[in-house]
């Protein structure tokens, strides 16, 4: 069974920017989360969608948003990008019908540098 | 709110001893399930073990154990007869009933020398 993909693996963009980050999961699972990973702050939640709703979000401002596509497959947007978004961001996916004992599978992370 | 730390920031140890990484987790929800990830140079997250907040029994897989005591809040992580390609950040991590979001720990560091 295929696990989670995530492209592009890298990314350099400029102040200013925006960039758009995607993610596929595992066949089956219908629920994608996004996780920024930092030095500084280490892994913080971004958002969870699940059958094309965001269901959970954590605290990051409106610049990051996402989407998710009726295959499951999902999107993260980071507009008018700062040097401090520079991270890896790994997405996960998991079954989560009903958000109780549920284990999210990680991609490869794609890792965003902002100059 | 929920809390996850890992006090300890890097361990180093040398080939076939034993090690354990520490756990211990804050949370005022009854139910909640715990995690072990490993992250390698690569920087995927490699899922471990998950454990249920009502399953207090401890686990064992090959060489790795865990500890899971809800007295002390703690779920550690032993590596028994260490070996260089457990060299990995290991995460622990924390989610509540009802909500999708994984809480982490900041990682320990493990470094084993052949």
């Amino acid at each position: 069974k295929a696990g989670v993909t995530q492209t592009p693996r890298y990314l350099i963009k400029t102040r200013g920017q925006q960039v758009t980050l995607s993610c596929s999961p595992i066949s089956g699972h219908r629920s994608v989360s996004w996780y920024q990973q930092t030095p500084g702050q280490g892994l913080q939640f971004l958002f969870e969608y699940f059958s094309e709703t965001q269901r959970n979000k954590g605290n990051f401002p409106g610049r990051f948003s996402g989407r998710q596509f009726s295959n499951s497959r999902s999107e993260m947007n980071v507009s008018t990008l700062e040097l401090g978004d520079s991270a890896l961001y790994l997405c996960a996916s998991s079954r989560s019908t009903n958000l109780g004992p549920d284990t999210q599978y990680f991609g490869p992370g794609t890792r965003l540098t902002v100059l | 709110a929920q809390k996850v730390t890992q006090a300890q920031t890097e361990i180093s140890v040398v080939e076939k001893e034993d090690v354990t990484l520490d756990c211990v987790y804050e949370t005022r929800d009854t139910t909640y399930y715990l995690f072990w990830y490993k992250q390698p140079p690569s920087g995927e997250l490699v899922f471990l073990i998950r454990r249920n907040s009502f399953d207090e029994q401890n686990e064992i897989s090959g060489r790795y154990s865990w500890n899971f005591q809800k007295s002390t809040s703690s779920f550690n992580f032993t590596i028994t007869a260490s070996q260089v390609v457990d060299s990995a950040v290991y995460f622990c991590a924390l989610k509540i009933q009802g909500a999708q979001k994984l809480v982490f720990g900041q990682g320990t560091r493990l470094t084993i020398n052949p």
